[in-house]
Parts: C-alpha cells; structure tokens; sequence
C-alpha cells in the first residue's frame, strides 16, 4: 500500500541554524500539507500546497518557514533559523487519487532545537 | 471557520468496558469528520470518517462514530476495550470541499485501559 515517508525520523539542531524536512507524498497525489505537534499537545497546520504554490498558511508559518516541491515526490518545508519553540513533531499528509477526503499522514519528524 | 471540542483529556476505562470518546465540532459549511489514534511516538492513523453518507460510520479495531448534525457531535465508541486502545484519539473536522482543505484537530483524549 503506498504511504507518505518523511526524513529524518529525528533531527537535532542548535538554535538559529537552518534545518529541511524532507516528505515524500504518494505518487499520484495532489495536495499537501505540513502540520506540527508540539509535545503534549494538539496537531496544528502549517501550510498547504498545490500547483506549486501555498494554498493556505495559519499564522505560525511565518517567514521563517518556506516549502517546496524541488522535483516531481518530493516535499520540504525550511525553517531558516530554528527557534527553541519550533521543537516539535512535523507531520506531512497528502491527498488524491480516489480518495479527496483523507489525508494521509506521514510518521512524522521530531525536531529537537536545542 | 471549523474547530473541535474533545470534552476529557484523559479517560480511563477497564478491559471489555464500553469506550465512549467526545467530540464536539463547530462549522460554517458541511463538515467532513475524522477519528485518529496516534500511539506513543508514532504518527496518526485514520480510524474512521465521515463524508457526507452514512451517520453511522465504523472504523479499524472495532471503533465507529455517529453523526449527529442536531448535537454537533461525532462520539467515538467501541463495546469493549482492548489493552491495545491504549493511545491517544485526535477528533478533526474540516469542511466538506472537494480536495485542498486543511484539518482542524482537537486537543485529544490519551485513553488508558485498565486490566
């Protein structure tokens, strides 16, 4: 069955360096999204993505944070200079093919800021 | 706008009880509703939806939901627990749009069994 992958399952960083989270969406979908939970607490979107362009944005994704589709599978999200408070869980979820009303969910990458 | 009240952020229930899960949802268009279980370091899976068919929805490992549209509610439920529940239950809402639309999820109930 395909699923949404996402590297690294675990990335440290110090506070103010960049850092890349990488997700690939299933092949044949369109949409996709970042999401974050903060330890303890609820998951909360980022951003969405289409046609090579955000759709949405909430307003934690500030200008530190960018996306990208650099190639047809893959799917990042920047975070230019890492604060302590980005320490969280980054999930990326995909929609398409026959199914327009789920999103499916990647296992996520949890980014320590030290 | 869309947003999710989960009423009990932990629950507790004992092995083979009935397992009753809140969730209350606001929405300004049709919603689609969802039920994730998200176990200890691990990402969400799906349990269940509901899109606009059937109110009675059922899920994996026994779960199933109803809408209700008069209550604002989607409850999750399973007859009898299993040690295997053990997680944590995210109820989200989004509104009933073809494709591109984000989730809204609520703060989550860490459901504990108990042998």
């Amino acid at each position: 069955e395909p699923e949404v992958t996402q590297t690294p399952s675990h990335q440290v960083t110090q506070m103010g360096q960049e850092v890349i989270l990488r997700c690939v969406p299933i092949s044949n979908h369109l949409y996709f999204y970042w999401y974050r939970q903060i330890l303890g607490q609820k998951v909360e979107f980022l951003v969405s993505f289409y046609n090579n362009e955000i759709s949405e944005k909430s307003e934690i994704f500030d200008d530190q944070f960018s996306v990208e589709r650099p190639d047809g599978s893959n799917f990042t999200l920047k975070i230019r200079s890492t604060k302590l408070e980005d320490s969280a869980m980054y999930f990326c979820a995909s929609v398409g093919g026959y199914s327009y009303n789920e999103q499916f969910f990647g296992p996520g990458t949890r980014l320590t800021v030290l | 706008a869309q947003s999710v009240t989960q009423l009990g952020s932990h629950v507790s229930v004992s092995e083979g009880a009935l397992v009753l899960l809140r969730c209350n949802y606001s929405s300004s268009v049709p919603p689609y509703l969802f039920w994730y279980v998200q176990y200890p370091n691990q990402g969400l899976q799906l349990l269940l939806k509901y899109t606009s068919a059937a109110t009675l929805v059922k899920g994996i490992n026994g779960f199933e939901a109803e809408f209700k549209k008069s209550e604002t509610s989607f409850h999750l439920t399973k007859p009898s627990a299993h040690m295997s529940d053990a997680a944590e239950y995210f109820c989200a809402v989004r509104a009933a749009n073809f494709g591109n639309e984000k989730l809204t999820f609520g703060t989550g109930t860490r459901l504990t069994i108990i042998p």
